[in-house]
C-alpha cells in the first residue's frame, strides 16, 4: 500500500532553517510528483511546491521562492523540503502528498504531517 | 485570503443533505478540474472527490461533486455524525495549486 512517512516535529529559532523528510513506499517512486502543503494552526491549506523524483525538477509557490528547496534521494525513495530564514509565520504542519504523473494532477496520498514550530 | 472562496461553516442534522460551495475564476476552476478534501480533526486531509465528480474507491456515494463555469459544489446526502470535519476545495491555477479557505461542517 502507498505510504508516505515524514520526519518528526521540529522546533527552530527565527532565522534558522529546517529540513523535513518524506519517505515513500508501496509504489514506483520516480513515476509520481510529490507536493508539499502546509497548514498553520487553525488555518487552511497552502501549497508550497512540487518535485518530480525522477529528474528532480521543482516548482515553488511564488511566496516561498528563494527560501524553499526541494530535493530527493532515489536510492531511499525520500523527498526533502528545506525552508530557510524561518519566521514565526512559518509555524505550521507541513505535509507531503503524492501527486500524479503531471503537476496538475491532484494529491491522492498524504504523509502524516510534520509540525514545525518557530519560536525564540 | 484564499484564491478559492468557500463558506467558513455549514451545518445539518443527521440524514439531511448539505452542500458546500467553492467559487473561483477562469484561471483555476473555469479551466481545470476541481478536487475536494476532507480533514478530520488532527489528521491529514483525505481525497474525497477528484476531477470534479469522481470518487476514489472507498468513498461512499453519499458524497458527490459538481462544477459549473467557475464554481463548484460538494454535496453530502444522508448526513452522518462522522462527516463532521473540515472540507477544502482545490484546483490547478496556471502553474500552481490553490485551495479554498475550508468549510467546517457541523452535524447538529
Amino acid at each position: 500500500q502507498v505510504q508516505l512517512v515524514q520526519s518528526g516535529a521540529e522546533v527552530k529559532k527565527p532565522g534558522a532553517s529546517v529540513k523535513v523528510s518524506c519517505k515513500a513506499s508501496g509504489y514506483s517512486f520516480t513515476r509520481y510528483y510529490i507536493h508539499w502543503v502546509r497548514q498553520a494552526p487553525g488555518q487552511g491549506l497552502e501549497w508550497v511546491g512540487i518535485i518530480h523524483p525522477s529528474g528532480g525538477s521543482t516548482s515553488y509557490a511564488q511566496k516561498f521562492q528563494g527560501r524553499v528547496t526541494m530535493t530527493r534521494d532515489t536510492s531511499t525513495s525520500t523527498v526533502y523540503m528545506e525552508l530557510s530564514s524561518l519566521r514565526s509565520e512559518d509555524t505550521a504542519v507541513y505535509y507531503c502528498a503524492r501527486g500524479g504523473s503531471e503537476p496538475y494532477s491532484t494529491f491522492d496520498y498524504w504523509g502524516q504531517g510534520t509540525l514545525v514550530t518557530v519560536s525564540s | 485570503q484564499s484564491v478559492l472562496t468557500q463558506p467558513p461553516s455549514a451545518s445539518g442534522t443527521p440524514g439531511q443533505r448539505v452542500t458546500i460551495s467553492c467559487s473561483g475564476s477562469s484561471s483555476n476552476i473555469g479551466n481545470n478540474y476541481i478536487y475536494w478534501y476532507q480533514q478530520l480533526p488532527g489528521t491529514a486531509p483525505k481525497l474525497l472527490i477528484y476531477k470534479n465528480n469522481q470518487r476514489p474507491s472507498g468513498v461512499p456515494d453519499r458524497f458527490s461533486g459538481s462544477k459549473s463555469g467557475t464554481s463548484a459544489s460538494l454535496a453530502i446526502s444522508g448526513l452522518r455524525s462522522e462527516d463532521e470535519a473540515d472540507y477544502y476545495c482545490a484546483a490547478w491555477d496556471d502553474s500552481h495549486w490553490v485551495f479554498g479557505g475550508g468549510t467546517k461542517l457541523t452535524v447538529l
